[in-house]
C-alpha cells in the first residue's frame, strides 16, 4: 500500500522558473513531512522539512506549503537553477516516540533547462 | 563532524549466496534506519536499530536481519539472495527514537546486484 503518492513523476523546468511537485499522503499519524535531494549515485539529502503545526516553511530558494485538512503537502523551488536537476522525494514519518521510519512517495526527476 | 559512511560501496553476488552491509552513523547518532532503494522508485523502510534493539520494522522477510553495535554502527545481513534484492541499500542516522528528534541523514548507499 503506497502512503504516500508524489507527483509528477518527471519535470522540466527553465532556469529561473519556479519548480513545483506534490504528494498526498494517507496515514493522519504522520506527524513530519520532509523533503530529500538525490543526485545519481548518491544517497538522498535532506532538504527541507515541515510538522503539521505550520502551513508553510521557507528556506532561501526551497518552500513546503502544507495542507493538513487536504493531507497534501508540496515543495517550491524558487528561481530553479541548472544544479537543482536532481530526483526529489516526499516523505513523511510519525512522532518520534513511535520510531521515525521514513516513508517515501515515487519520486519525480527535475530536469532544469539552461 | 563525520557523516554517514557505508561499506562497500558496490557488491555483486549471486543468488542464494549471503551479504553483509555495514554502516557508521553520523557522531552523536543512536539510531540507524536502513532502506532498500529500488532502481527508479523512492526508498523503503527495511528496520530500525536503537540501543541495539530492532526497534520498527517494514515490509521485508526474516531474511533480511541487522545488528547495531555499542558505537551505534550497524550491519544489514541479507541471506538467500535473489534477484529482486538488487537495490541501493542506504542506511540512515539520527537522534531520533531516544533524541526526540526527527531528521534522518543518509549515507550514500552500497549499491547490490545479485546474478
Amino acid at each position: 500500500q503506497q502512503q504516500v503518492k508524489q507527483s509528477p513523476q518527471s519535470l522540466i523546468v527553465q532556469k529561473g522558473g519556479i519548480s513545483i511537485i506534490n504528494c498526498a499522503y494517507e496515514n493522519t499519524a504522520f506527524d513530519y513531512f520532509p523533503w530529500y535531494q538525490q543526485f545519481p549515485g548518491k544517497g538522498p539529502a535532506l532538504l527541507i522539512a515541515i510538522r503539521p503545526d505550520v502551513s508553510e516553511k521557507k528556506e532561501g530558494r526551497f518552500t513546503i506549503s502544507f495542507n493538513k485538512s487536504a493531507k497534501q503537502f508540496s515543495l517550491h523551488i524558487m528561481d530553479s537553477q541548472p544544479g537543482d536537476s536532481a530526483t526529489y522525494f516526499c516523505a513523511a514519518s510519525p512522532p518520534w516516540y513511535a520510531g521515525n521510519m521514513l516513508t517515501f512517495g515515487g519520486g519525480t526527476r527535475l530536469m532544469v533547462k539552461p | 563532524e563525520t557523516g554517514v559512511t557505508q561499506s562497500p560501496t558496490h557488491l555483486i553476488k549471486t543468488r542464494g549466496q549471503q551479504v553483509t552491509l555495514r554502516c557508521s552513523s553520523q557522531s552523536g547518532h543512536n539510531t540507524v534506519s536502513w532502506y532498500q532503494q529500488a532502481l527508479g522508485q523512492g526508498p523503503q523502510f527495511i528496520f530500525q536499530y536503537y540501543r541495539e534493539e530492532e526497534n520498527g520494522r517494514g515490509n521485508f522477510p526474516p531474511r533480511f536481519s541487522g545488528l547495531q553495535f555499542p558505537n551505534y554502527s550497524s550491519e544489514l545481513n541479507v541471506n538467500a539472495l535473489e534477484l529482486d534484492d538488487s537495490a541501493l541499500y542506504l542506511c540512515a542516522s539520527s537522534t531520533g527514537a531516544g533524541g526526540g528528534s526527527y531528521e534522518q541523514y543518509f549515507g550514500p548507499g552500497t549499491r547490490l546486484t545479485v546474478t
